[in-house]
């Protein structure tokens, strides 16, 4: 019982564009939602966060979007750039479940 | 500035042999938690701790032992390694659990059992 998901495991987007990547869940139950980013050999480190309460929240070129009626989350990354290129987590959390999303894999080409 | 840290960076055992993974942090965080990474699954979580002297069991706990004697330290334990425990493993922390404090991570051990 996947209770996230995000269905892109890949995408590819060209320098200078904009990176829309999604996570869908079914516990409408989570009090926070987070972005993590992971490059090869490392550890996922944080992006960014939005409680249940707010519907975006931005932070530089990143901004996520919480539509808590449609159960989903996404994470935009304007201008996208090479160094963008790593492995995305959505992270849920609530008072005693804590899931991560299966990831996407974006890559960012000149 | 070393934030967390987990040794050894790559293992490979035997089934049936013990291991411990290490994870150290020293950003005095009272929160701690062991991750495994799987192919198509994303992080699961094994085992965490609230605070020095207390543990829980995760999503998947089965096979693995922890415990927490310092704030510092939250060794993960394989006791008889199996080959569904080759995973890549992630140690992390924050300063407080189930909350939207971002989490800290080390940079994971890659662990493959024979």
């Amino acid at each position: 019982d996947q209770q996230v998901k995000q269905n892109s495991p890949s995408l590819s987007v060209q320098e200078g564009r904009i990176s829309i990547l999604n996570c869908d869940y079914t516990n409408s139950m989570f009090d926070y939602f987070l972005w993590y980013k992971k490059y090869p050999a490392e550890g996922p480190t944080f992006l960014i966060s939005i409680s249940s309460i707010k519907d975006k929240n931005e932070d530089g070129r990143f901004t996520v979007f919480l539509n808590k009626s449609a159960k989903h989350l996404s994470l935009h990354i304007v201008p996208s750039q090479p160094g963008d290129s790593a492995v995305y987590f959505c992270l849920f959390y609530n008072t005693d479940k804590l899931i991560f999303g299966t990831g996407t894999r974006l890559q960012v080409f000149p | 500035n070393a934030g967390v840290t987990q040794t050894p960076k790559f293992q490979v055992l035997k089934t049936g042999q013990s291991m411990t993974l290490q994870c150290a942090q020293d950003m005095n965080h009272e929160y701690m938690s062991w991750y495994r990474q799987d192919p198509g699954m994303g992080l699961r979580l094994i085992h965490y701790s609230v605070g020095a002297g207390i543990t829980d069991q995760g999503e998947v706990p089965n096979g693995y032992n922890v415990s927490r004697s310092t704030t510092e330290d939250f060794p993960l334990r394989l006791l008889s390694a199996a080959p569904s425990q080759t995973s890549v493993y992630f140690c992390a922390s924050s300063r407080q659990g189930y909350s939207n404090q971002p989490q800290h991570f080390g940079d994971g051990t890659r662990l493959s059992i024979l």
